[in-house]
């Protein structure tokens, strides 16, 4: 299985929502991403983990917290968004931190 | 600061004719990945490329590394229409913080 997978595929939320996106891998490995990406820019990177430890926070803002319940699993939890933050989130993985990454499909979230 | 430019942003390719994107950053790096985008998909790993004079290549693109002139370069070998597509170099670096940078992108269109 060389897959990464995310859910959802859409997400619209309102600003006092709370959500949470999920991503998946089955590939053994041990470093997992998250990026946001706005249309028709580059991604940036958020998080990431490193055998299931936070090891980069890339000053993103606490209405996003990411969550790594184990090796297969993370999770990005969303609370009290802004507009500004609809966005692509794309999730990765690697075998080490630093290897090549696989992305899921993303999730593309719409904040009203 | 670390600061990645890609040159061009926009290429107009012709089938069959070769092409280099460039790639340009300000400071020491660990690592020096390629990516391509497919208009509202997700990323796709290319390459990484750690050393200098590093040389990968699959099938139509290879990808190089001058970590003394700070200078990647991705060429593309007889186009075809497939390879069209937005590319992504982006630059890690651990000397201070860790931070990741990634170019502006290149937006390719391959022409017959």
């Amino acid at each position: 299985d060389t897959e990464v997978t995310q859910t959802p595929k859409h997400l619209v939320m309102g600003m006092t929502n709370k959500k949470s996106l999920k991503c998946e891998q089955h590939m053994g490995h041990r470093a997992m991403y998250w990026y946001k990406q706005k249309a028709k820019k580059p991604p940036e990177l958020m998080f990431v983990y490193s055998y299931e430890k936070l090891s980069i926070n890339e000053s993103v803002p606490s209405r996003f917290s990411p969550e790594c319940p184990n090796s297969s699993l993370l999770n990005l939890h969303l609370h009290a968004l802004q507009p500004e933050d609809s966005a692509l989130y794309l999730c990765a993985s690697s075998l080490l931190f630093g290897d090549t990454q696989y992305f899921g499909p993303g999730t593309r979230l719409t904040v009203l | 600061e670390l600061k990645v430019e890609q040159n061009p942003l926009f290429l107009s390719m012709q089938e069959g004719k070769n092409y280099t994107i460039y790639c340009n950053y300000s400071t020491t790096s660990d690592r020096l990945y390629w990516y391509r985008q497919d208009p509202g998909k997700s990323l796709e790993s290319l390459f990484v490329l750690l050393s200098n004079g590093a040389v990968k290549q699959e099938g139509r693109l290879m990808a190089s590394l001058d970590t003394k002139a700070r200078l990647s370069t991705l060429h593309i070998t007889a186009a075809v229409h497939d390879l069209s597509a937005t590319y992504f170099c982006a630059v890690d670096t651990s000397s201070n913080d860790y931070k990741l940078s990634f170019g502006a992108g290149t937006t390719v269109t391959v022409r017959a």
